[in-house]
């Protein structure tokens, strides 16, 4: 699978939009565009995917650039419980495909 | 989205002693479950895929003897740690993929985890 390129932390204030963005610029054809979340001392909380239209959802959007090679995950309004550690994972499709994670970006939501 | 719940959710052990650990499926059939193991600060890393009724695949540098799992169900995954020792203390999580009636998820939904502490 592709890796992945995140930016290790980010800050954002409460009721602005969170953009977090990820680079996968050897990311091949038939590869998704996974992003989730683990909130500290849970389990991952899977938020959105995509394989090269924007996708959008109940809890974020997520933009792909037309070469593939980049995309950013944005809530459009962040809280304080988006908190979190997000993972941008790039694999292919199907049950058994295996989740690579990297160290992702940890979004802090302040007052 | 679908639903994967793990038992327990923390357990204290001795040294020698093994522990097993469940991950149920609530409302969908995995077909597929995965574990992995985060130690503090660090990432997930995958230990092992599980197919109803087949034999775990791990991976690299994962004893298979030493972790034992079992998928013997289309909603049940067990992981036993085999004589745990304080090293093998660690946050373990399973996920599970599947279908629910004619939806796919190819996407993998995350139990809560389970905290083991090795004395």
């Amino acid at each position: 699978d592709a890796k992945t390129t995140q930016p290790p932390s980010m800050d954002c204030a409460e009721g602005r939009a969170a953009n977090l963005p990820c680079n996968h610029s050897t990311i091949s054809g038939n590869e998704y565009v996974y992003w989730y979340r683990q909130i500290h001392s849970q389990g991952p909380q899977y938020i959105i995917h995509g394989l090269k239209n924007n996708e959008t959802n109940e809890m974020a959007s997520l933009i792909i650039t037309e070469d593939r090679k980049s995309s950013t995950l944005i809530l459009p309004h962040a809280t304080l419980r988006d908190t979190a550690v997000y993972y941008c994972i790039v694999r292919s499709t199907g049950t058994a495909s295996k989740l690579t994670f990297g160290t992702g970006t940890r979004l802090q939501v302040t007052l | 989205g679908a639903v994967v719940s793990q038992h327990p959710s923390w357990v204290i052990c001795k040294s020698g002693t093994s522990v097993k650990i469940e991950c149920r499926s609530l409302d969908f059939q995995a077909t597929t479950m995965f574990w992995y193991r985060q130690f503090p600060k660090q990432s997930l890393m995958l230990m092992a895929t599980s197919n109803e009724g087949s034999k775990a695949t791990y991976e690299q540098g994962v004893e298979k003897d030493k972790f034992l799992i079992n998928h013997a169900s289309l909603t049940l995954s067990t992981l036993t740690v085999t004589s745990a020792h304080p090293e093998d203390s660690s946050f373990y999580i399973c996920s599970a993929s599947g279908t629910s009636g004619v939806m796919t998820y190819n996407e993998q939904f995350f139990g809560p985890g389970t905290r083991l502490t090795v004395l």
